[in-house]
């Protein structure tokens, strides 16, 4: 057990629906990640968090975005939702924020979305 | 811009034998490697990682892996594979030069460890 939490675990959602998942990171880690998991593009890095502030941008579409709230806790929000947003989405955590780099990051047991 | 590569999609070995799983990367700088596992509908667990010093790392569950900077590969490697060590395994590179946290990954090796 990594000590990060996601909730929830499985969705099943039609195409147009907004949809949030949510992540708690390990305790004391200021940092969380997000990533999407699908069989065609691999595990693709998203998007960072560090202590409320965005800090690193990747393959995140407009139609999806995240925040990190004051207890540390982060929600991605997927809206306008398509066929192809159908992946698992998985949220890890680490102790800092960047610049150093050498940080674990401590992966979820990720939520599974499908999009029908 | 960073990336890896994981030559294989997948490795088959036999219990008790050593396993190799390949990867090779390329950044602008020194590179800070790492090996994760991904167990069937389970996240990813982080195995080991190489930041500096011994080229040698050993990790979890009894893997290592050798850093390689001539050739730009960080293979993970354990001397007698077990049949609970079938998963897929990713390995993933960060530029220290980034100033930030982004982590790029492979695209995976799944292990097959064959009784």
């Amino acid at each position: 057990d990594s000590g990060v939490t996601q909730t929830p675990k499985h969705l099943i959602t039609a195409t147009g629906q907004r949809v949030t998942l949510r992540c708690s990171p390990r305790s004391g880690d200021l940092s969380v990640y997000w990533y999407q998991q699908s069989l065609d593009q691999g595990l693709q890095f998203l998007i960072q968090y560090y202590n409320g502030e965005e800090r690193a941008k990747g393959n995140i579409l407009e139609r999806f975005s995240a925040q990190q709230f004051p207890d540390l806790h982060s929600e991605l929000n997927l809206s306008s939702l398509e066929l192809g947003d159908s992946a698992l989405y998985f949220c890890a955590s680490s102790a800092s924020a960047g610049g150093g780099g050498t940080d674990t990051q401590y992966f979820g047991p990720g939520t599974r979305l499908t999009v029908l | 811009a960073q990336s890896v590569a994981q030559p294989e999609d997948q490795v088959n070995v036999a219990e008790g034998n050593p396993l190799t799983v390949k990867c090779t990367y390329s950044v602008s700088g020194n590179p800070y490697l790492f090996w994760y596992v991904q167990y069937p509908n389970r996240g990813l667990q982080f195995l080991l990682k190489y930041i500096t010093g011994d080229n040698l790392v050993k990790g979890s569950y009894g893997f290592e892996a050798e850093f390689n900077k001539s050739q730009t590969s960080f293979h993970l490697k354990k001397p007698s594979a077990l049949v609970s060590d079938s998963a897929l395994y990713f390995c993933a590179v960060r530029d220290p030069l980034g100033g930030y946290q982004k982590v790029t990954f492979g695209t995976g090796t799944k292990l097959q460890v064959i009784p």
